[in-house]
């Protein structure tokens, strides 16, 4: 059963350290959205890849979030140094554009909290 | 510029009702429309999509939404709530087609009373 798989599932820091939250898109899909969930600001678009290359990143604060492909199983999401105001659940999705189906399959979600 | 907006933050129905949740988009071209649901400490599944195909999409556990460009609006339905569809629900608007700049709505969170 395919599905996206992210890690850890729970992350619990002090301020200041860093943060990577990984992610392995299905199988073949060629495009990666992340995305943060908090209470105040709902679901935000932090940025998108589509065959590894970043399309769209100006959701993320750039002096501390950075998001890579290293290769097309793995999107990681680093934070660095982490704060307070970061803590929310990290959600990553995945498609296929080509099939025009639109449907983003989403993993379970990284809980991050700093202290 | 494209944005969603969800005109309801909650919406309490009792079972057996109808319902309806209500999605407002604006986009400078012929969007893609989704709505997604988010059950309790869950991740987020697809219910129904428009991609300009038929204006009335159906979806799975007896949704369906209209896409209704004259009014800019992806209002989602169901004719009977079952208690099972408590949940949060998204409005996702992509311009441009599918997997562009994806945007969430505030979403809206329904409660089934019995």
């Amino acid at each position: 059963d395919a599905r996206v798989t992210q890690t850890p599932r729970h992350k619990v820091t002090e301020m200041g350290q860093e943060v990577t939250m990984r992610c392995q898109p299905i199988l073949g899909h060629n495009t990666v959205f992340w995305y943060r969930q908090t209470m105040m600001q709902g679901l935000e678009l932090l940025a998108y890849f589509r065959n590894r290359a970043p399309l769209d990143d100006s959701g993320m604060p750039k002096d501390r979030f950075s998001a890579e492909m290293p290769d097309a199983t793995l999107a990681t999401l680093k934070i660095q140094p982490s704060e307070p105001r970061d803590s929310a659940v990290y959600f990553c999705a995945s498609g296929l554009l080509g099939r025009d189906t639109g449907e983003l399959f989403f993993g379970e979600g990284s809980r991050l909290t700093v202290l | 510029a494209q944005s969603v907006t969800q005109l309801d933050s909650h919406v309490s129905v009792s079972e057996g009702t109808p319902v309806l949740l209500r999605c407002n988009y604006s986009s400078s071209y012929s969007p893609s429309l989704f709505w997604y649901v988010q059950h309790p400490n869950k991740g987020l599944q697809l219910l129904l999509k428009y991609t300009s195909a038929a204006t009335l999409v159906k979806g799975i556990n007896g949704f369906e939404a209209e896409f209704k460009k004259s009014e800019t609006s992806f209002h989602l339905t169901k004719p009977s709530a079952h208690m099972s569809d408590a949940a949060e629900y998204f409005c996702v608007v992509s311009p441009r087609g599918p997997y562009n700049d994806m945007r969430f709505g505030a979403g809206t969170r329904l409660t089934v009373k019995p």
